[in-house]
């Protein structure tokens, strides 16, 4: 079936580094998705990667997946206070369904 | 320009009402997406357009009709709503290219039914 899995609940300090967690169930995923959304916002593409990629780098943000496990992860270097937002994993399934993790809410301690 | 513009951004409807949110993409996308988000939700995809053609449909209840007059228009339709249908509705667009299949959103359409 499909489903995406992510931690609720994030807090880190300003400086430091943060990793947020998502698992997903479909095999067949060809892209993953991170999303960034403020309150009262719509949703903003952060990064994505292809499912035959392990890692991917971008400016601030490192995406790593491990496919054999079906986890992926985004590292936020260098945490700001700007960074306090909910992070959405979404999941290609199949040619045009994304599904989305629940959520994980970023609060970044100055 | 990786715009895509949703119309109006607030919307309060009476449940015997008639309305409509529009959605709107120049990037030459194939797909275009309707979710449907509570708050403190993720979005939950309701319909998916690919070439105007509607693809998907995720059992939506018929109160919502979508449509797509063309390639860079997307409608959503409303009628006879009720109040646990009031969320923010997102629309958002994908292309396949050479670097990847991105997905972009609007900022959504805050509809209130009561």
């Amino acid at each position: 079936g499909e489903d995406v899995e992510q931690s609720l609940f994030l807090s880190v300090r300003e400086g430091d580094s943060s990793v947020i967690n998502c698992t997903y169930t479909d095999s067949s995923s060809t892209y993953l998705y991170w999303y960034k959304q403020e309150p009262g916002a719509g949703l903003q593409l952060l990064t994505y990667i292809f499912s035959n990629m392990d890692m991917k780098q971008d400016q601030r943000l490192t995406v790593l997946l491990n496919k054999k496990d079906k986890h992926l992860s985004l590292r936020i270097a260098d945490t700001q206070t700007g960074d306090s937002a909910i992070y959405f994993c979404a999941e290609r399934t199949s040619y045009d369904k994304v599904i989305f993790g629940p959520g994980t809410s970023l609060s970044v301690i100055p | 320009d990786t715009e895509v513009t949703q119309t109006p951004k607030h919307l309060v409807m009476g449940m015997t009402n008639k309305k409509s949110l529009k959605c709107e993409q120049h990037m030459g996308h194939r797909a275009m997406y309707w979710y449907k988000q509570k708050a403190k939700k993720p979005p939950e995809l309701m319909f998916v357009y690919s070439y105007e053609k509607l693809s998907i449909n995720e059992s939506v209840p018929s109160r919502f009709s979508p449509e797509c007059p063309n390639s860079s228009l997307l409608n959503l339709h409303l009628h006879a709503l009720q109040p646990e249908d009031s969320a923010l509705y997102l629309c958002a667009s994908s292309q396949e290219s050479s670097s990847g299949n991105t997905i972009y959103f609007g900022e959504g359409s805050w509809l209130t039914v009561v």
